[in-house]
């Protein structure tokens, strides 16, 4: 059965501080997808990733995909308030998709 | 081309009435998936429908859910007497038809929001 977890649950960071979101997960799978959810509001996408030592960048946000490992990262550059929310990975296992327990994050000014 | 639609978009029902939730997959698409969300979780797969069939229910609860996707219109999702544990956040994707199975991209739509009172 495919797991995936996700650490740490909560993150609570200053701004212009550098983190990383871990997603670890149990059995192979081609597509790791990472998600933005606001509080009361529905999913964003935010990457795609589809091969090994994949990495994808969207502003102050890179993900990256080590298939072997069977992890992925999110990376945050030089937070600020705005990318306070949940962040999912989600991992594409045989007809669905087995999301992660998401990262609750906190960028304090 | 709209996104996946969902109605309503909040849902209040009182213990022991019964909750319809539809889903409109983009244009295009037939197929389509039912995750919940409970509070401070994450989103958890219940069923994956094509049209006319249910392909997988692995995730759905085996009483008073139950969900269709017919021939014409959208898919729903029906819990019968509803009890305050099934109050979450109940989202819809949809895929295109895709030769393969494995990892088509899902698309996912609002969410209907439903509180058990």
């Amino acid at each position: 059965e495919l797991k995936v977890e996700q650490n740490p649950l909560f993150l609570s960071m200053q701004e212009g501080k550098n983190y990383t979101i871990y997603c670890n997960y149990s059995t192979t799978s081609d597509r790791l997808y990472w998600y933005r959810q606001d509080p009361g509001k529905s999913l964003e996408s935010l990457f795609v990733l589809l091969s090994n030592g994949a990495v994808k960048q969207e502003g102050r946000l890179m993900a990256s995909l080590d298939t072997k490992a069977r992890l992925s990262t999110l990376h945050i550059t030089a937070a600020v308030h705005d990318l306070s929310a949940t962040y999912f990975c989600a991992v594409a296992g045989t007809y669905k998709y087995i999301f992660g327990t998401g990262t609750r994050l906190k960028v304090l000014a | 081309n709209a996104g996946v639609m969902q109605n309503p978009r909040h849902l209040v029902r009182r213990r022991g009435q019964e909750a319809r939730l539809r889903c409109s997959p983009m244009k295009g698409h037939s197929h389509v998936y039912w995750y919940r969300q409970l509070p401070e979780e994450g989103l958890k797969f219940m069923v994956y429908l094509q049209k006319e069939n249910i392909i997988d229910e692995s995730g759905m609860p085996k009483e008073r859910f139950s969900a269709e996707f017919p021939k014409e219109g959208p898919s729903i999702l029906r819990i019968q007497q509803v009890v305050r544990g099934d109050s979450a956040a109940y989202f819809c994707a949809s895929s295109p038809l895709l030769t393969e199975t494995r990892g088509e991209t899902q698309y996912f739509g609002p969410g209907t929001r439903l509180l058990v009172l």
